[in-house]
């Protein structure tokens, strides 16, 4: 069975300092998608990032970035120039290819400190 | 284009009483998926749905919990007898039929109270 493993339950930092979240995964797949989620206060899910396994390259969009480090089954999330806003929880998930159920973390919930 | 709709956002219930919630998919989604929120806890998948048929319920408890997606209308997720335990956010979250059919993109969800 897929675990997802957050370690760090709560972090803080200054507002436009960068910020590493960290995932690790455990799977048999060879062909798989990892996610980053948002939860703010609001408790909406939001999609912040999308990495298929078989790409090497990291995925990006804007100030989040993905360390995946394939084998090694670490997947972190790179916050830069943090903003109030980034303030929430923030989810790591793993799918299997053509599955249908996303497999969560605990979370980690991030403060940014004005 | 309106993303995934979920009514009603609060929902409080006593103990024994049944709890429905539903889940519009976006515009031209045809997967539902529902999950399960505990307090300080990540998602846990229950069910997941395509119009009229339930595909993977490996997630959903054997008894009191059903769920559905008819022809017509919005999928229902159905807790017959709530009890204190149930007190929980579902998430429903629906993804295309083909194209990115891999993401899944959430409701705001519904929060039940059991009181």
């Amino acid at each position: 069975a897929q675990t997802v493993t957050q370690s760090q339950p709560e972090m803080s930092v200054q507002e436009a300092e960068t910020v590493t979240l960290s995932c690790t995964y455990d799977t048999s797949e060879s062909n798989y998608y990892l996610f980053w989620y948002k939860q703010p206060p609001s408790r909406q899910m939001i999609l912040v990032i999308r990495q298929e396994a078989y790409k090497q390259q990291n995925a990006t969009e804007n100030r989040f970035s993905v360390n995946f480090q394939k084998a090694a089954k670490s997947f972190s999330l790179k916050i830069s120039d943090s903003q109030l806003g980034d303030t929430a929880m923030y989810f790591c998930a793993f799918m299997k290819h053509r599955d249908d159920k996303i497999i969560f973390g605990k979370g980690t919930r991030l403060h940014i400190l004005p | 284009n309106a993303g995934v709709m979920q009514n009603p956002r609060h929902l409080v219930r006593r103990r024994g009483q049944e709890a429905r919630l539903r889940c519009s998919p976006m515009k031209g989604h045809s997967h539902v998926y529902w999950y399960r929120q505990l307090p300080e806890e990540g998602l846990k998948f229950m069910v997941y749905l395509q119009k009229e048929n339930i595909i993977d319920e490996s997630g959903m408890p054997k008894e009191r919990f059903s769920a559905e997606f008819p022809k017509e209308g919005p999928s229902i997720l159905r807790i017959q007898q709530v009890v204190r335990g149930d007190s929980a956010a579902y998430f429903c979250a629906s993804s295309p039929q083909t194209g990115e059919a891999d993401t899944q993109y959430f409701g705001p969800g519904t929060r039940l109270t059991v009181l």
